[in-house]
């Protein structure tokens, strides 16, 4: 799986968007991008994954470039349950007979 | 709440014993996996099963097993524990490979 690099913190206001960028420059043509998050010692979430469109669901929204080589994570209006460790994890399609590759994340903090 | 559960929530035990954690994946998933959280390593991935076979091995240390049984639940056994094993393990499942990963919120372990 390729490698990603996120900041390793952020801060964002409640009820503004956050944006959590992501770098994945050597990601092959059959990687997906997932995100995760972990609040607080409980187990990750899945939020959302794609391949080269942009995906929405409930909680989040994701864009990828162009190139693939880059993608942000956008939470439209954060709250402060929010506040929370992201991971951006690049996989190759059928995901293979493997486990996730967390690397440190960005910590995202909302600030009332 | 994920669908995933995992008991115990808490483990104190002390060096050199043995103990089994348990864990069922979501109604339908046919894949489980095991990761371990500590303070210094981060997330890591242990080991996959899929319908009851293993299916990838990660950073898993000999004195670690698992399995998964035909009801699909699995046990993660620790043995030998030493110190550094206190960690948190968590369990995820999925319907396959192709598919985000649900996790359990986790059992913590104490070796002591």
């Amino acid at each position: 799986d390729a490698k990603t690099t996120q900041p390793p913190s952020m801060d964002c206001a409640e009820g503004r968007a956050a944006n959590l960028p992501c770098n994945h420059s050597t990601i092959s043509g059959n990687e997906y991008v997932y995100w995760y998050r972990q609040i607080h010692s409980q187990g990750p979430q899945y939020i959302i994954h794609g391949l080269k469109n942009n995906e929405t669901n409930e909680m989040a929204s994701l864009i990828i470039t162009e190139d693939r080589k880059s993608s942000t994570l956008i939470l439209p209006h954060a709250t402060l349950r929010d506040t929370a460790v992201y991971y951006c994890i690049v996989r190759a399609s059928g995901g293979g007979a493997d486990g996730l590759t967390f690397g440190k994340g960005t910590h995202l903090i909302i600030q009332p | 709440d994920s669908g995933v559960t995992q008991t115990p929530k808490h483990l104190i035990t002390a060096t050199g014993q043995r103990v089994t954690l348990r864990c069922s994946p979501r109604s339908g998933d046919l894949s489980v996996y095991w990761y371990q959280q500590s303070l210094d390593q981060g997330l890591q991935f242990l080991i996959q099963y899929y319908n009851g076979e293993e299916r990838a091995k990660g950073n898993i240390l000999e004195r670690f097993s698992a399995q998964q049984f035909p009801d699909l639940h699995s046990e993660l056994n620790l043995s030998s524990l030493e110190l550094g094993d206190s960690a948190l393990y968590f369990c995820a499942s999925s319907p396959s490979d192709l598919y985000e990963q649900y996790f359990g919120p986790g059992t913590r372990l104490t070796v002591t």
